[in-house]
């Protein structure tokens, strides 16, 4: 299995709702990542994790949350978002620290209304 | 702070022909590992092809190959015999070699849309 899967492929969302977005690879990468991807834009990286601990957070708000409940997985919770955090959000993982590249799923379409 | 470049924002190429995508950096690191990833309409960032900044020779798969300058700090990703296929954003990445938190941190250019005419 070299493949990075994400749910939901598309999220509409309120500003009142709690909602997750999941993140699951199967080839025994112990760091994984959460980008966001404004429209035209290259990704920003959000969080990173390292061996399930959180290594990276890069002065994400608090509304977003990340969670990693083991090496294959790992979740983004929602709350509270605004329009303005309507985007591409993707996951990835990578072996070691990523020399040898990231890779990268498909992403959740994120709509807040 | 790392920095990467990609001056051509749009780009066209003739179904065949080759096509090339500049990207410059900026670093201070005498090792680092370069990248240039697609991403088609179905969203997934692809890797294509990778550079390690200490091996001198460029990096090729199959129809892609790059022009790697380290003096120049210049990666530029040569495209064979364009197919439709193709058709995409293409992202120049850095990373750099150093060690701790950082060292997960890929530095994107802002992207070069192809376009494939058949």
């Amino acid at each position: 299995d070299t493949e990075v899967t994400q749910t939901p492929k598309h999220l509409v969302m309120g500003m009142t709702n709690k909602k997750s977005l999941k993140c699951e690879q199967h080839m025994g990468h112990r760091a994984m990542y959460w980008y966001k991807q404004k429209a035209k834009k290259p990704p920003e990286l959000m969080f990173v994790y390292s061996y399930e601990k959180l290594s990276i957070n890069e002065s994400v708000p608090s509304r977003f949350s990340p969670e990693c409940p083991n090496s294959s997985l790992l979740n983004l919770h929602l709350h509270a978002l605004q329009p303005e955090d309507s985007a591409l959000y993707l996951c990835a993982s990578s072996q070691g620290a990523g020399r040898y590249g990231y890779t990268f799923g498909s992403g959740t379409r994120l709509t807040v209304v | 702070a790392q920095t990467v470049t990609q001056s051509q924002p749009e780009m066209s190429v003739q179904e065949a022909e080759t096509v090339t995508l500049s990207c410059t950096y900026d670093t201070s690191e005498s090792d680092y590992y370069l990248f240039w990833y697609k991403q088609p309409p179905s969203r997934q960032m692809i890797l294509v092809i990778r550079q390690e900044a200490y091996k001198q020779q460029n990096a090729t798969e199959n129809r892609f190959s790059v022009n790697f300058q380290k003096a120049a700090k210049s990666f530029s990703l040569k495209i064979s015999d364009s197919q439709l296929g193709d058709a995409a954003m293409y992202f120049c990445a850095y990373r750099g070699s150093f060690s701790g938190a950082g060292s997960y941190q890929l530095t994107f250019g802002k992207g070069t849309k192809l376009s494939v005419i058949p």
